[in-house]
């Protein structure tokens, strides 16, 4: 069974830059695409953008320019960056198997944009 | 804003059947995208509950199922249990803009 656990700091200074990290258990990262999700406090869903396990990415237009997923196979890792963050960026981010249609998440860790 | 559109919430009593509308247009759902459906159990990730428009993942109970005509879709929840009471989420890609993987806005579910 594939876990994906998320980790990275909880508390992150506006204008600076986001960084998660998504490692994937019980399963190799090869062969899937790989996405990041995230859900501010009492909201709905937003896709940020996925990464195939070969490195072709796709991002969110909303988001487009200050995003940046990366893969790591060799660690059977994934990785976002999210660049100038302000208040609105705080959100529990998901790290989920799939390109559309996401069938294994992580548990979510929760990001803090503040001073 | 979402471009999948879902009413904020639905009831029922236990045992009732309820049914719940991802509306969207035709750079969505009417272009002939899958809807995928989510349930989120309260401080829990979404757990995939229907792929491709009407497909069960494995262990998903058959008192699920999802439906797509036209513009919309629908996921039907029959013999409601005290266990469904959840957020839901559609979600489907959308041509418009560069294309973009869209989530519905959520619904609530309440068991009375």
């Amino acid at each position: 069974q594939v876990q994906l656990q998320e980790s990275g700091p909880g508390l992150v200074k506006p204008s600076e830059t986001l960084s998660l990290t998504c490692t994937v258990s019980g399963g190799s990262i090869s062969g899937y695409y790989w996405s990041w999700i995230r859900q501010p406090p009492g909201k709905g869903l937003e896709w940020i953008g996925y990464i195939y396990y070969s490195g072709s990415t796709n991002y969110n237009p909303s988001l487009k320019s200050g995003v940046s997923i990366s893969v790591d196979t060799s660690k059977n890792q994934f990785s976002l960056k999210l660049s100038s963050v302000t208040a609105a960026d705080t959100a529990v981010y998901y790290c989920a198997r799939g390109k559309r249609g996401y069938d294994e998440w992580g548990q979510g860790t929760l990001v803090t944009v503040s001073s | 804003q979402s471009v999948l559109t879902q009413p904020p919430s639905v009831s029922g009593a236990p045992g009732q059947r309820v049914t719940i509308s991802c509306t969207g247009s035709s750079s969505n759902i009417g272009a002939g995208y899958d809807v995928h459906w989510y349930q989120q159990l309260p401080g829990t990730a979404p757990k995939l509950l229907i792929y491709g428009n009407n497909n069960r993942p494995s262990g998903v109970p058959d008192r699920f199922s999802g439906s797509k005509s036209g513009t919309s879709a629908s996921l039907a929840i029959t013999g409601l249990q005290a266990e469904d009471e959840a957020d839901y989420y559609c979600q489907s890609y959308d041509s418009s803009l560069n294309g973009s993987e869209v989530f519905g806005t959520g619904t609530r579910v309440t068991v009375l």
